[in-house]
């Protein structure tokens, strides 16, 4: 079965410093990879998706993410960090064939300190 | 359009209570799912839909009823509530796949708590 390890349930880092936000997949064959925010007392809104077109992946807001097949990770990356950027980060993961479904990792709170 | 809508927002039920969660979506979306959010334990999937008159058990479902008539609604049923179900209850749809990595979109969820 497919799953997502996120390192790290908070995370920490000052304005305007580089966020890194980390999420390691199991699969034994590279699927669909996804990350979602959600701000507080918010549903989850879509940051930016992997589909094997790219290995790096631009999204909203100015975070990108790099599929690294060797190491099965997807790391979540923003050069620096605005104050608005305070949210919950998870990482998903999808078969590229069968059901649809989701798999999430268990989220990542994300702290910006002035 | 406007995506993915759950009611009520909140909900305070006592234990043994029955209640509906409303979920509708106006994407003609064919896929649909409920999750329920646990801090620190991201989303789990409860239930979720294939299209109209196919449902199918996710990872924790046990408690919980789903039904799908028609392709908008997806409602999710609890019947004798029980203080392990508070949680934060999540409704989400997707168009079909069809070889594309097509996200799902959530609507703002409904917090539930049992006393």
């Amino acid at each position: 079965a497919q799953s997502v390890t996120q390192l790290g349930s908070h995370v920490s880092v000052s304005e305007g410093a580089l966020v890194l936000l980390r999420c390691n997949y199991s699969s034994s064959v590279p699927p669909y990879l996804f990350w979602y925010v959600q701000y507080p007392n918010q549903g989850l809104q879509l940051l930016l998706k992997y589909t094997s077109a790219a290995t790096l992946v631009k999204g909203i807001n100015g975070f990108e993410a790099e599929f690294k097949k060797s190491e099965t990770s997807f790391h979540l990356t923003k050069p620096s960090a605005h104050m608005s950027d305070a949210a919950e980060y998870f990482c998903a993961v999808r078969p590229t064939q069968g059901a649809q479904k989701l798999v999430f990792g268990q989220g990542t709170r994300l702290t910006i300190n002035p | 359009n406007a995506g993915v809508t759950q009611t009520p927002k909140f909900r305070i039920l006592k234990i043994g209570q029955s209640m509906t969660l409303q979920c509708t979506q106006d994407m003609n979306h064919n896929y649909m799912y409920w999750y329920r959010q646990d801090p620190g334990m991201g989303l789990k999937l409860i239930y979720y839909s294939v299209g109209a008159g196919i449902t199918d058990k996710g990872e924790v479902p046990n408690g919980y009823n789903v039904s799908r008539s028609t392709t908008e609604d997806f409602p999710l049923r609890l019947e004798l509530a029980a203080p392990s179900q508070t949680s934060v209850y999540f409704c989400a749809s997707s168009p079909p796949s069809s070889g594309g990595a097509y996200e799902q979109y959530f609507g703002p969820g409904t917090r539930l708590t049992v006393t």
